[in-house]
């Protein structure tokens, strides 16, 4: 059983057009988090969710928004994509807190033409 | 802007080496420390989350040492495998979230 899932795995789209990205957990987390793997190979948070509600929102272009429908699924919509925007992305979960372990899902590497 | 930074960037040792590195970290209102280990093609996972001044945490032949006061932690491998080949990755709790560094890739040879 993945703990953490996302879909697709691979996303290849033009520029201008919009995309979503899904992520599901079954560990019963309350906390769910979406960072982008940069060109430089950082790891940056863009959002955390927890039970539904967004408690961060780094400075990210308002053409993201994630959605969490349940506390199970934090979901990122793109609109209007960019050259930029190419990135791998990925979902996590926690409990929160400072001593709780995030895990993440295996990454969405999206390239945008 | 907080800054975790992490050397080695890579490192390249023999098969039974024992290696380390090093995260460097804000002194200053710390709250935990993570450790993950990030295999290519996969995605990261938690080897620890250490919280005070001075803990040491051990898994297998992995252990890592923490100093607050200082600002920074070792993550050290005994015996390297090939298997351990992956890049270890740091982050450091700052208030609501991490920061992570650009991590050490270690890659040990047979």
């Amino acid at each position: 059983d993945t703990a953490v899932s996302q879909t697709p795995k691979y996303l290849v789209t033009q520029m201008g057009n919009d995309k979503s990205i899904k992520c599901e957990q079954n560990l019963g987390h309350d906390t769910m988090y979406w960072y982008k793997q940069d060109s430089k190979k950082f790891l940056k948070i863009m959002f955390s969710y927890n039970n539904k509600e967004l408690i961060i929102n780094e400075t990210v272009p308002n053409r993201f928004s994630p959605k969490s429908p349940d506390k199970a699924h934090l979901n990122l919509h793109i609109n209007s994509l960019e050259l930029g925007d190419s990135a791998v992305y990925f979902c996590a979960s926690s409990q929160g807190g400072v001593s709780e372990t995030q895990y993440f899902g295996p990454g969405t590497r999206l390239l945008v033409l | 802007i907080l800054n975790v930074e992490q050397s080695p960037q890579s490192l390249h040792v023999q098969e039974g080496d024992s290696t380390n590195f090093t995260c460097s970290f804000p002194s200053s209102n710390f709250y935990a420390l993570h450790w993950y280990r990030w295999e290519t093609a996969k995605s990261p996972e938690a080897l620890f989350v250490m919280t005070l001044n001075g803990d040491e945490k051990k898994k297998g032949r992995i252990s890592a040492t923490l100093n607050t006061k200082e600002g920074y932690s070792y993550l050290y491998i005994k015996g390297s495998q090939p298997e351990d080949s992956a890049t270890y990755l740091c982050a450091f709790y700052n208030t609501d979230k991490l920061i992570f560094g650009t991590g050490t890739r270690l890659q040990v040879f047979p």
